[in-house]
């Protein structure tokens, strides 16, 4: 696609609920990036692929938190037992090449909110 | 790990006005772009500067890596420059972390 793609834009889900967030990056960017956005805040990472694989996992918060790009393309944010401290907004990005040294594309985020 | 300190954090101007913001970097980067937050939360390209100067109608920015800081230029400010400028790094001893480390931000407001 044109450019890195997010669904749900808003998901609003209860406290103890399982949640999946999809993106769907730019046609042929090898790396993907998951951010989470609390308000006021910079953007802070959590998990990058290089192609099918988590290169760097380490920004996971805790345990309820994985991800997956099983095909090297779209990847799934996978929450679960959702608390209301995870409530923030869910920032995907992709870049052309493996690397530090690559610039990096954000989708418009999905905003999730825990109640 | 790295720390990225932006300033100012706040910056109120009037339309037409030019402006200067800073980041400031703890360690040797190869990666460091900015970014504008719109007021829809979309996080926008504006420059990918590990290291030299670049421009791009009304802004520009400049990266000296060895004193560890970045520049971003606005001049003749529109209400449409307002938002969250946000800049963003990688370092070489992030231990093979490659994501984006981010400052906090500057809240920039341009009234007509």
């Amino acid at each position: 696609g044109a450019g890195v793609s997010q669904t749900p834009s808003n998901k609003v889900t209860e406290k103890g609920k399982y949640v999946e967030l999809r993106c769907d990056p730019i046609s042929g960017h090898t790396a993907l990036y998951w951010y989470r956005q609390s308000l006021g805040q910079g953007p802070e990472f959590l998990i990058y692929f290089q192609g099918t694989g988590a290169a760097d996992d380490s920004g996971l918060p805790n345990d309820r938190f994985f991800a997956v790009r099983p095909e090297g393309s779209v990847s799934t944010l996978k929450i679960q037992r959702t608390e209301r401290g995870d409530s923030a907004v869910y920032l995907c990005a992709s870049s052309s090449q493996v690397g530090a040294g690559t610039e990096a594309f954000f989708g418009q985020g999905t905003r999730l909110t825990v109640v | 790990g790295i720390q990225v300190e932006q300033s100012p954090p706040d910056l109120i101007l009037q339309e037409g006005a030019n402006s200067t913001l800073r980041c400031n970097f703890s360690d040797s980067v190869n990666n460091l772009q900015w970014f504008h937050q719109n007021p829809w939360g979309q996080l926008i390209n504006l420059f990918y500067i590990p290291s030299g100067t670049k421009q791009n109608g009304r802004l520009s920015a400049t990266t000296v890596a060895t004193e560890r800081y970045s520049l971003l230029y606005i001049s003749s400010s529109q209400t449409t420059d307002s938002g969250v400028y946000f800049c963003a790094v990688v370092g070489y001893s992030g231990g093979g972390a490659d994501g984006l480390t981010f400052g906090k931000g500057t809240h920039l407001i341009i009234q007509p």
